[in-house]
Protein backbone atom coordinates (compact mmCIF):
# COMPACT_ATOMS: atom_id res chain seq x y z
CA UNK A 1 0.00 0.00 0.00
CA UNK A 2 1.05 2.98 -0.16
CA UNK A 3 2.01 5.91 2.16
CA UNK A 4 3.06 9.62 2.66
CA UNK A 5 5.49 10.62 5.46
CA UNK A 6 5.77 13.75 6.54
CA UNK A 7 8.86 14.37 8.98
CA UNK A 8 8.05 17.52 10.16
CA UNK A 9 5.38 18.38 12.10
CA UNK A 10 5.88 22.13 12.56
CA UNK A 11 8.35 24.56 11.09
CA UNK A 12 9.63 27.73 11.63
CA UNK A 13 10.68 30.95 9.07
CA UNK A 14 12.01 34.51 9.03
CA UNK A 15 9.78 36.57 6.52
CA UNK A 16 11.49 37.06 3.56
CA UNK A 17 13.35 33.91 3.63
CA UNK A 18 13.90 30.48 2.02
CA UNK A 19 12.11 27.01 3.89
CA UNK A 20 11.97 23.71 2.55
CA UNK A 21 8.95 21.07 3.77
CA UNK A 22 10.15 17.60 3.41
CA UNK A 23 7.86 14.53 1.78
CA UNK A 24 8.26 11.30 1.04
CA UNK A 25 6.29 8.42 -0.10
CA UNK A 26 6.53 4.57 -0.86
CA UNK A 27 4.92 3.50 -4.03
CA UNK A 28 5.83 0.26 -6.20
CA UNK A 29 4.51 2.22 -8.86
CA UNK A 30 5.60 4.03 -11.39
CA UNK A 31 2.49 6.47 -13.16
CA UNK A 32 1.33 8.77 -10.34
CA UNK A 33 0.87 12.15 -9.02
CA UNK A 34 2.35 14.65 -6.09
CA UNK A 35 0.64 17.50 -4.77
CA UNK A 36 1.08 20.01 -1.71
CA UNK A 37 -2.09 21.38 -0.55
CA UNK A 38 -2.45 24.27 1.86
CA UNK A 39 -4.77 24.80 4.79
CA UNK A 40 -4.45 28.34 6.26
CA UNK A 41 -6.83 29.13 9.72
CA UNK A 42 -9.85 29.61 7.47
CA UNK A 43 -8.80 25.65 6.94
CA UNK A 44 -9.83 26.11 2.99
CA UNK A 45 -7.63 23.43 1.67
CA UNK A 46 -5.75 25.18 -1.13
CA UNK A 47 -3.84 23.36 -4.08
CA UNK A 48 -0.36 24.71 -3.74
CA UNK A 49 1.49 22.66 -6.90
CA UNK A 50 1.50 19.63 -8.76
CA UNK A 51 3.93 17.12 -9.96
CA UNK A 52 3.41 14.12 -12.85
CA UNK A 53 5.81 11.39 -12.39
CA UNK A 54 7.37 10.75 -14.88
CA UNK A 55 7.81 14.42 -15.53
CA UNK A 56 11.32 14.98 -14.79
CA UNK A 57 11.20 18.88 -14.47
CA UNK A 58 10.56 20.25 -11.05
CA UNK A 59 7.09 21.75 -11.28
CA UNK A 60 7.41 25.47 -9.82
CA UNK A 61 4.71 28.40 -9.33
CA UNK A 62 5.72 31.66 -8.36
CA UNK A 63 7.78 31.55 -5.29
CA UNK A 64 6.90 27.61 -4.46
CA UNK A 65 8.91 25.44 -6.29
CA UNK A 66 9.42 21.50 -5.65
CA UNK A 67 12.27 19.28 -5.50
CA UNK A 68 11.41 15.55 -6.73
CA UNK A 69 13.62 13.26 -6.58
CA UNK A 70 11.56 9.89 -7.82
CA UNK A 71 14.56 7.23 -6.89
CA UNK A 72 14.40 8.55 -3.36
CA UNK A 73 10.78 8.60 -3.51
CA UNK A 74 11.03 12.46 -2.54
CA UNK A 75 8.96 15.45 -2.63
CA UNK A 76 10.04 18.58 -0.84
CA UNK A 77 8.21 21.91 -1.18
CA UNK A 78 10.57 24.72 -0.76
CA UNK A 79 8.91 28.24 -0.09
CA UNK A 80 11.11 31.43 -1.16
CA UNK A 81 10.77 35.08 0.16
CA UNK A 82 8.24 33.57 2.36
CA UNK A 83 5.52 35.77 3.64
CA UNK A 84 2.87 35.99 6.40
CA UNK A 85 0.48 34.52 4.36
CA UNK A 86 2.16 31.43 3.77
CA UNK A 87 1.99 30.72 7.66
CA UNK A 88 -0.40 27.47 7.24
CA UNK A 89 -0.64 23.60 7.09
CA UNK A 90 0.88 22.26 4.24
CA UNK A 91 -0.10 18.57 3.54
CA UNK A 92 1.89 16.13 0.98
CA UNK A 93 -0.79 14.14 -1.03
CA UNK A 94 -0.26 11.72 -3.50
CA UNK A 95 -2.24 9.82 -6.50
CA UNK A 96 -2.08 6.82 -8.24
CA UNK A 97 -1.59 7.04 -12.24
CA UNK A 98 -4.76 7.09 -14.48
CA UNK A 99 -4.71 3.83 -15.51
CA UNK A 100 -4.86 2.44 -12.32
CA UNK A 101 -8.60 3.13 -11.97
CA UNK A 102 -8.39 4.72 -8.69
CA UNK A 103 -8.81 8.71 -8.08
CA UNK A 104 -8.48 9.07 -4.38
CA UNK A 105 -5.55 10.34 -2.88
CA UNK A 106 -3.35 9.27 0.02
CA UNK A 107 -2.36 12.17 2.62
CA UNK A 108 0.37 12.86 4.90
CA UNK A 109 0.00 14.17 8.49
CA UNK A 110 1.08 17.53 7.44
CA UNK A 111 3.88 20.18 8.79
CA UNK A 112 2.60 23.50 10.17
CA UNK A 113 4.81 26.49 9.06
CA UNK A 114 5.16 29.71 11.04
CA UNK A 115 6.24 32.84 9.52
CA UNK A 116 7.96 34.79 11.98
CA UNK A 117 7.54 38.91 11.40
CA UNK B 1 -18.40 30.17 -10.70
CA UNK B 2 -18.22 26.52 -10.40
CA UNK B 3 -17.63 25.43 -6.90
CA UNK B 4 -18.22 22.92 -4.19
CA UNK B 5 -20.56 24.07 -1.51
CA UNK B 6 -20.30 22.22 1.84
CA UNK B 7 -23.55 22.99 4.57
CA UNK B 8 -23.87 23.49 7.32
CA UNK B 9 -20.75 25.33 8.19
CA UNK B 10 -21.55 24.55 12.00
CA UNK B 11 -23.18 21.46 13.15
CA UNK B 12 -24.67 20.07 16.48
CA UNK B 13 -25.76 17.28 17.23
CA UNK B 14 -26.86 15.15 20.44
CA UNK B 15 -25.89 11.91 21.56
CA UNK B 16 -28.26 8.89 19.73
CA UNK B 17 -29.37 11.58 16.54
CA UNK B 18 -27.92 10.63 12.85
CA UNK B 19 -27.27 13.90 11.23
CA UNK B 20 -26.19 14.65 7.14
CA UNK B 21 -23.50 17.03 5.92
CA UNK B 22 -24.35 18.28 2.58
CA UNK B 23 -21.93 18.58 -0.36
CA UNK B 24 -22.72 19.85 -3.94
CA UNK B 25 -20.48 20.29 -6.65
CA UNK B 26 -21.14 22.27 -9.95
CA UNK B 27 -17.90 21.41 -11.68
CA UNK B 28 -19.11 18.34 -13.40
CA UNK B 29 -16.74 16.26 -11.51
CA UNK B 30 -16.97 12.46 -11.84
CA UNK B 31 -15.17 11.77 -8.42
CA UNK B 32 -16.29 12.90 -5.35
CA UNK B 33 -14.81 12.17 -1.57
CA UNK B 34 -15.75 12.60 2.42
CA UNK B 35 -12.49 13.05 5.11
CA UNK B 36 -12.14 13.75 8.45
CA UNK B 37 -9.73 15.98 10.21
CA UNK B 38 -9.35 15.72 13.80
CA UNK B 39 -7.38 18.83 15.57
CA UNK B 40 -3.59 18.83 14.61
CA UNK B 41 -3.70 15.61 12.54
CA UNK B 42 -3.88 14.73 8.75
CA UNK B 43 -7.15 14.06 6.53
CA UNK B 44 -8.80 10.52 6.55
CA UNK B 45 -10.82 9.27 4.23
CA UNK B 46 -14.41 7.98 5.09
CA UNK B 47 -15.88 7.17 1.96
CA UNK B 48 -15.40 8.11 -1.84
CA UNK B 49 -17.27 8.12 -5.53
CA UNK B 50 -16.11 7.76 -8.54
CA UNK B 51 -19.42 7.36 -10.45
CA UNK B 52 -22.69 7.85 -9.44
CA UNK B 53 -24.74 5.15 -7.86
CA UNK B 54 -21.23 3.72 -6.63
CA UNK B 55 -19.06 4.12 -3.66
CA UNK B 56 -16.30 2.78 -1.65
CA UNK B 57 -15.68 2.34 2.02
CA UNK B 58 -12.47 4.41 2.87
CA UNK B 59 -9.89 4.23 5.81
CA UNK B 60 -12.69 4.79 8.69
CA UNK B 61 -15.89 4.14 7.07
CA UNK B 62 -17.22 2.78 10.14
CA UNK B 63 -20.12 5.07 11.85
CA UNK B 64 -21.07 6.80 8.41
CA UNK B 65 -23.08 6.46 5.06
CA UNK B 66 -23.12 7.97 1.96
CA UNK B 67 -25.19 8.12 -1.26
CA UNK B 68 -24.61 9.06 -5.06
CA UNK B 69 -27.54 9.74 -6.29
CA UNK B 70 -26.69 12.62 -8.72
CA UNK B 71 -23.34 13.24 -10.04
CA UNK B 72 -23.52 16.84 -8.40
CA UNK B 73 -24.02 15.59 -4.79
CA UNK B 74 -22.72 13.10 -2.24
CA UNK B 75 -24.27 13.36 1.24
CA UNK B 76 -22.57 12.43 4.30
CA UNK B 77 -24.83 10.75 7.18
CA UNK B 78 -23.04 10.58 10.77
CA UNK B 79 -25.37 7.76 12.69
CA UNK B 80 -24.96 7.46 16.84
CA UNK B 81 -22.71 4.39 15.46
CA UNK B 82 -19.86 6.88 15.50
CA UNK B 83 -18.81 7.13 18.93
CA UNK B 84 -16.99 10.08 18.11
CA UNK B 85 -18.11 12.50 15.50
CA UNK B 86 -16.79 15.54 16.98
CA UNK B 87 -13.84 16.38 13.95
CA UNK B 88 -14.00 18.67 11.02
CA UNK B 89 -15.20 17.50 7.57
CA UNK B 90 -13.95 18.03 4.16
CA UNK B 91 -15.46 17.19 0.98
CA UNK B 92 -13.68 17.29 -2.20
CA UNK B 93 -14.31 16.80 -5.77
CA UNK B 94 -12.13 15.71 -8.98
CA UNK B 95 -12.13 14.74 -12.56
CA UNK B 96 -9.84 11.68 -11.95
CA UNK B 97 -7.30 13.29 -14.07
CA UNK B 98 -5.22 13.83 -11.79
CA UNK B 99 -5.20 17.32 -11.90
CA UNK B 100 -6.29 18.12 -8.31
CA UNK B 101 -8.89 18.00 -5.49
CA UNK B 102 -11.37 21.01 -5.59
CA UNK B 103 -11.93 21.30 -1.69
CA UNK B 104 -15.44 22.78 0.01
CA UNK B 105 -14.96 24.64 3.18
CA UNK B 106 -15.98 22.17 5.37
CA UNK B 107 -18.13 21.50 8.31
CA UNK B 108 -17.77 21.44 11.77
CA UNK B 109 -19.91 19.02 13.81
CA UNK B 110 -19.72 18.92 17.57
CA UNK B 111 -21.53 16.56 19.75
CA UNK B 112 -23.21 17.81 22.61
Amino acid sequence: AQTVTQSQPEMSVQEAETVTLSCTYDTSESDYYLFWYKQPPSRQMILVIRQEAYKQQNATENRFSVNFQKAAKSFSLKISDSQLGDAAMYFCAYRRGRTSGTYKYIFGTGTRLKVLA
Amino acid sequence: DGGITQSPKYLFRKEGQNVTLSCEQNLNHDAMYWYRQDPGQGLRLIYYSQIVNDFQKGDIAEGYSVSREKKESFPLTVTSAQKNPTAFYLCASSTGQGDGYTFGSGTRLTVV
